[in-house]
């Protein structure tokens, strides 16, 4: 299996606090990804990274906001939660064009 | 702008059957990649399948097999011999230059005993 670590697994919270959820990759794999999976709406692009400080929104980037200082870290913060971004977290990553993803064990932010 | 559909948001199958998900994507790239992935309720997401573009040959991994379509811009996956384990949600992805991923709203496929 990649070698992918996401941090918390799990997290509630209450609207308004800031939250940042943390990925960590032992491949040295150049593309990193953060995805929100909803009911109905599969997986939705928040923002990808593909270098050191080279970051760019997906479709769903409003609210959000990430950091990549090294290669095997890529951050996704919340600057202030709210109840729609209640979701389940995916951060993903691979190493050259065309080749698949690989996914972390994802992480359940509950905002209240 | 690359869709991704698919029409059949769920599924069932009987054991040792055999089922078609289908997946259907919309670009004027002509180089791409199609993956379908696999979701069991623990939440993993799991590789099933690629498929090149600019091969006509249909990718296949041992149960699962792809009929890519590229004049109708179809990708749908066949899972033969349908076994309990297989129970899972399914998504169909796309991929063109630039490393961005599109995926399907998924298809939830239930394996009767």
């Amino acid at each position: 299996d990649a070698g992918i670590t996401q941090s918390p697994r799990h997290k509630v919270t209450e609207t308004g606090t800031p939250v940042t959820l943390r990925c960590h990759q032992t491949e040295n794999h150049r593309y990193m990804y953060w995805y929100r999976q909803d009911p109905g709406h599969g997986l939705r692009l928040i923002h990808y990274s593909y270098g050191v400080k080279d970051t760019d929104k997906g479709e769903v980037s409003d609210g959000y906001s990430v950091s990549r200082s090294k290669t095997e870290d890529f951050l996704l913060t919340l600057e202030s939660a709210t109840s729609s971004q209640t979701s389940v977290y995916f951060c993903a990553i691979t190493g050259s064009e065309g080749q698949p993803q690989h996914f972390g064990d994802g992480t359940r932010l509950s905002i209240l | 702008a690359q869709t991704v559909t698919q029409s059949q948001p769920e599924m069932s199958v009987q054991e040792a059957e055999t089922v078609t998900l289908s997946c259907t994507y919309d670009t004027s790239e002509n180089n791409y990649y199609l993956f379908w992935y696999k979701q069991p309720p623990s939440r993993q997401m799991i590789l099933v399948i690629r498929q090149e573009a600019y091969k006509q040959q249909n990718a296949t991994e041992n149960r699962f097999s792809v009929n890519f379509q590229k004049a109708a811009k179809s990708f749908s996956l066949k899972i033969s011999d349908s076994q309990l384990g297989d129970t899972a949600m399914y998504f169909c992805a796309f991929i063109y230059t630039g490393n961005q991923f599109y995926f399907g709203t998924g298809t939830s496929l239930t394996v009767i005993p």
